[in-house]
């Protein structure tokens, strides 16, 4: 079965950092680009970030730029989200996401997500 | 404020056809760049719903049907059941912001 599971999540005050990881399973996972995507309590869909298979490309929306760092290990079958600088607006679930195509891509299998909230 | 402008809510009794609109702009839809569906059930995880306008995923009913033209795209639901209500959400690429954007998302109530 394709599988993602999120962890790492959890409670940090505002400056804060954690660590988000993403494992998964029933697929090559050294195929495939990876995106976070994060979703505010009771608002829509944002995209956070994007990895290329090999973890040579990434890119990073505006609001996380210089404080998350996206990378992945493929002999772990791992993705991961290092985030620095937490803000309240970070407050979230976090969902990791297999990615279709290398331009104009789409999103096929998903994670049930891991909550993080930052409040002091 | 999302750059896939999409109606907060639609509605419909069961049996019916429902559309969301998602709205975009020369830098994606315009532009050419596919748009995507996802559904996301109540307490749920997004699921891909269409691909590249119009595309449906292997077991994903026929009665969803997609879209495109011009700088916009719609998602079209017939035959309304009640395990249809959630959470719509369209998705493409944004060339001025190189990356990928989300419309603000539509809730579907079946009546």
């Amino acid at each position: 079965e394709v599988q993602l599971v999120e962890s790492g999540g959890g409670f940090v005050q505002p400056g804060g950092s954690l660590r988000l990881s993403c494992a998964a399973s029933g697929f090559t996972f050294s195929s495939y680009s990876m995106n976070w995507v994060r979703q505010a309590p009771g608002k829509g869909l944002e995209w956070v970030s994007y990895i290329s298979t090999s973890g040579s490309t990434v890119y990073y929306a505006d609001s996380v730029k210089g404080r998350f760092t996206i990378s992945r290990d493929n002999a772990k079958n791992s993705l991961y989200l290092q985030m620095n600088s937490l803000r309240a607006e970070d407050t979230a679930v976090y969902y990791c996401a297999r990615v279709r195509r290398a331009v104009n891509y789409y999103m096929d299998v998903w994670g049930k997500g891991t909550t993080v909230t930052v409040s002091s | 404020q999302s750059v896939l402008t999409q109606p907060p809510s639609v509605s419909g009794a069961p049996g019916q056809r429902v559309t969301i609109s998602c709205t975009g702009s020369s830098s994606n839809i315009g532009a050419g760049y596919d748009v995507h569906w996802y559904q996301q059930l109540p307490g749920t995880a997004p699921k891909l719903l269409i691909y590249d306008n119009s595309n449906r995923p292997s077991g994903v009913p026929d009665r969803f049907s997609g879209s495109k033209s011009g700088t916009s795209a719609s998602l079209a639901i017939t035959g309304l059941q009640a395990e249809d209500e959630a959470d719509y959400y369209c998705q493409s690429y944004d060339s001025s912001l190189s990356g990928s954007v989300f419309g603000g998302g539509t809730k579907l109530t079946v009546l």
